[in-house]
């Protein structure tokens, strides 16, 4: 099976804060993706990668960036973190972009005071 | 964005009964997706149906599809409690990536 771990379950950061967010997937998954969930909003796409060192935004990508310099590993970097910020963030790999099952990590529940 | 929009936003039924949720969409699409998301948890692929197919089974999932009205609908039989969670569509385009809604809430009552 897939695996796509996130590194932290929970994460409570303060205004202000640089922080990362870091994703790795087993699979040798071309694509990966970083969702972000509200209540009330679904899931919103901030950014995806389709291949190493390839970037594209997403539908909400101000406030982020991302680096993906391996494969197996897609990091979601909040330059300053702001309290609507606050959320869940879903990491997602898939083999093509569009038309195959996406597998996701158990998200990172991000809390910022 | 262009995305699924599930309908209706929660479901409390009785176990053993069937579900279903209704999922519509606005452009062409590839293909069609169903997620479901216990609570807290990242999301778990169901089914996916591809634009030429109408419909599809999955144990006690049943997909459809309608690109002529542009809806999906998610059919769970018999339910049970363990199928308590939120339900998730998400469209394919054909140059684009996969855009969620906002998910059905679905409770199944023991």
């Amino acid at each position: 099976d897939v695996k796509v771990t996130q590194s932290s379950r929970y994460l409570v950061k303060r205004t202000g804060e640089k922080v990362f967010l870091e994703c790795v997937q087993d699979m040798d998954h071309e694509n990966m993706f970083w969702y972000r969930q509200d209540p009330g909003l679904g899931l919103r796409l901030i950014y995806f990668s389709y291949d190493v060192k390839m970037k594209e935004k997403g539908d909400i990508p101000e406030g982020y960036s991302v680096s993906r310099e391996k494969k197996e590993r897609f990091s979601l970097i909040l330059e300053s973190a702001s309290t609507n910020q606050t959320s869940m963030y879903l990491c997602a790999s898939s083999m093509t972009p569009y038309n195959s099952p996406l597998h996701f990590g158990n998200g990172t529940r991000l809390t910022v005071t | 964005s262009q995305q699924g929009e599930e309908d209706p936003q929660a479901l409390s039924i009785q176990e053993g009964e069937n579900a279903t949720m209704n999922c519509s969409y606005k452009t062409s699409i590839n293909n069609l997706q169903w997620y479901r998301q216990n609570s807290g948890r990242g999301l778990v692929h169901l089914i996916l149906i591809r634009s030429n197919e109408r419909e599809k089974h999955s144990g006690r999932l049943r997909v459809t599809l309608d690109t002529s009205k542009k809806s999906s609908s998610l059919l769970i039989t018999a339910s049970r409690a363990a199928d308590t969670a939120s339900y998730f569509c998400a469209t394919g385009f054909i140059s684009d990536d996969m855009r969620f809604g906002a998910g059905t809430r679905l409770t199944v009552k023991p």
